[in-house]
């Protein structure tokens, strides 16, 4: 069945990057897009962007554009998430979701990004 | 950007009593091929968000039937025919039609 499992929480500084990862199994990786969405404390879904795994295309949201970069690696299906100039309001969990011309239909377990002094 | 205004934000409902929750964009969401990109999802405290509904009406598979999503255009609705305890949550509609893709406010169904 299908699966994004996605890397471990981090705790960041101020002005640091991070890069989370989302690995897909279960299904044919490049068929189908991936999306990026994240969701500050008690907030509701925001999305970031999209990345085709077939061509390596993307979309990003313009509150990110610039300190955003959406990557992927077909050879293990994995797809990355990377944000720079980090900032109290970055604080959030991140999702991957595997995105069929908008329709979300598997979520990754999220990803909790703490950017804390 | 298009905005999703969902109403209520808040929905107190009785064991075994139906709901209805709505979703109202600011753009048609019909797309150039003829579909209608329009999710509802759940979110369970601590879990990830869950489909139940795409493409305005189409149940997930597990999804039980007493859920149902209707709409187009601009207005949308997801019901819920009884209510059980399983379905106290928050749920987002989403649309997927127009770059960048947006979610609504959410509504936090509770126990009245």
């Amino acid at each position: 069945q299908v699966h994004l499992v996605q890397s471990g929480a981090e705790v960041k500084k101020p002005g640091a990057s991070v890069k989370v990862s989302c690995k897909a199994s279960g299904y044919t990786f490049t068929s189908y897009g991936v999306s990026w969405v994240r969701q500050a404390p008690g907030q509701g879904p925001e999305w970031m962007g999209w990345i085709s795994t077939y061509t390596g295309n993307t979309n990003y949201a313009q509150k990110v554009q610039g300190r955003v970069t959406l990557t992927k690696d077909t050879s293990t299906s994995t797809a990355y998430m990377e944000l720079r100039s980090l900032r109290s309001d970055d604080t959030a969990i991140y999702y991957c979701a595997r995105d069929l011309n908008g329709d979300f239909d598997y979520w990754g377990q999220g990803t909790l990004v703490t950017v804390s002094a | 950007d298009v905005v999703m205004t969902q109403s209520p934000l808040s929905l107190p409902v009785t064991l075994g009593q139906p709901a209805s929750i709505s979703c109202r964009s600011t753009q048609s969401l019909v797309y150039s091929d003829g579909d209608t990109y329009l999710n509802w999802f759940q979110q369970r405290p601590g879990q990830s968000p869950r489909r139940l509904i795409y493409k305005v009406s189409n149940r997930d598979s597990g999804v039980p039937d007493r859920f149902s999503g209707s709409g187009s255009g601009t207005d949308f609705t997801l019901k819920i025919s009884r209510v059980e305890a399983e379905d106290f949550g928050v749920y987002y509609c989403m649309q997927g039609t127009h770059w960048p893709y947006t979610f609504g406010q959410g509504t936090k169904l509770e126990i009245k």
